[in-house]
């Protein structure tokens, strides 16, 4: 079955430049959720998408912005990365009218600043 | 603020025993409750979930227990096995989808 995919899978960027990670979720899939985990943490709920509207927002850093694509994909920029960005992101994905137990998560990316 | 606790960051069992994994919350809206399994490198797996209006939920080896009055759920596997090794995190949902996460317990099952 199809599962949700995340590229890049590795990201390594210097301090201040640019970052976009991607995110493709499962067909028939319209709701998007970013997470971020850092070393040693739990994951926490960075921003979600249902239908192309940002459906929540949570501890997101106003350097960084998301949006959901006609095609469902989503993308996270961020911009002016910091040292603490270094993290894995998650996205996980959900079919319109389910609880969160459908909620299917992507293998991350980890992103890396120096 | 961690609204989401897991206690023991990790736990050793010996295969074929029971491994009990648990889980405190402190928000009272939380009306709904799942358990993760992820592996390194990987995003987290569903394993279970509960809702607030019921106090067991099984399938198969995995069984959630939740004492509302308490703020308390576990997560019990029985009977263990290596295959199980792994992080376990618990969450809990107050707004559609939105998932808290506790810190995660690490689970080592030994053949």
């Amino acid at each position: 079955a199809a599962g949700v995919i995340q590229s890049p899978r590795h990201l390594i960027k210097e301090k201040r430049e640019t970052a976009t990670l991607k995110c493709y979720p499962i067909p028939r899939h319209d709701t998007v959720y970013w997470y971020q985990q850092g070393p040693g943490q739990d994951p926490q709920f960075l921003i979600s998408f249902y239908e192309k509207m940002q459906s929540d927002k949570g501890s997101i850093p106003d350097r960084f912005s998301a949006q959901q694509f006609s095609d469902y994909h989503s993308e996270l920029n961020m911009s002016s990365l910091e040292l603490g960005d270094s993290a894995l992101y998650f996205c996980a994905s959900s079919p319109m009218g389910t609880r969160a137990d459908t909620q299917y998560f992507g293998p991350g990316t980890r992103l890396t600043v120096l | 603020d961690q609204q989401v606790k897991q206690n023991s960051p990790s736990l050793s069992v010996q295969e074929g025993r029971i491994s009990i994994l648990n889980c405190d919350y402190t928000n009272s809206m939380f009306d709904y409750f799942l358990w993760y399994k992820k592996y390194p490198a990987e995003g987290p797996t569903f394993l279970i979930s509960i809702s607030s209006i019921k106090d067991k939920n099984e399938d198969g080896r995995f069984t959630v227990f939740l004492n509302k009055s308490a703020k308390h759920l576990s997560l019990h596997i029985v009977p263990s096995q290596p295959g199980d090794s792994a992080v376990y995190f618990c969450a809990a949902v107050t707004s559609y989808g939105k998932l808290t996460f506790g810190q995660g317990t690490i689970l080592t099952v030994h053949p």
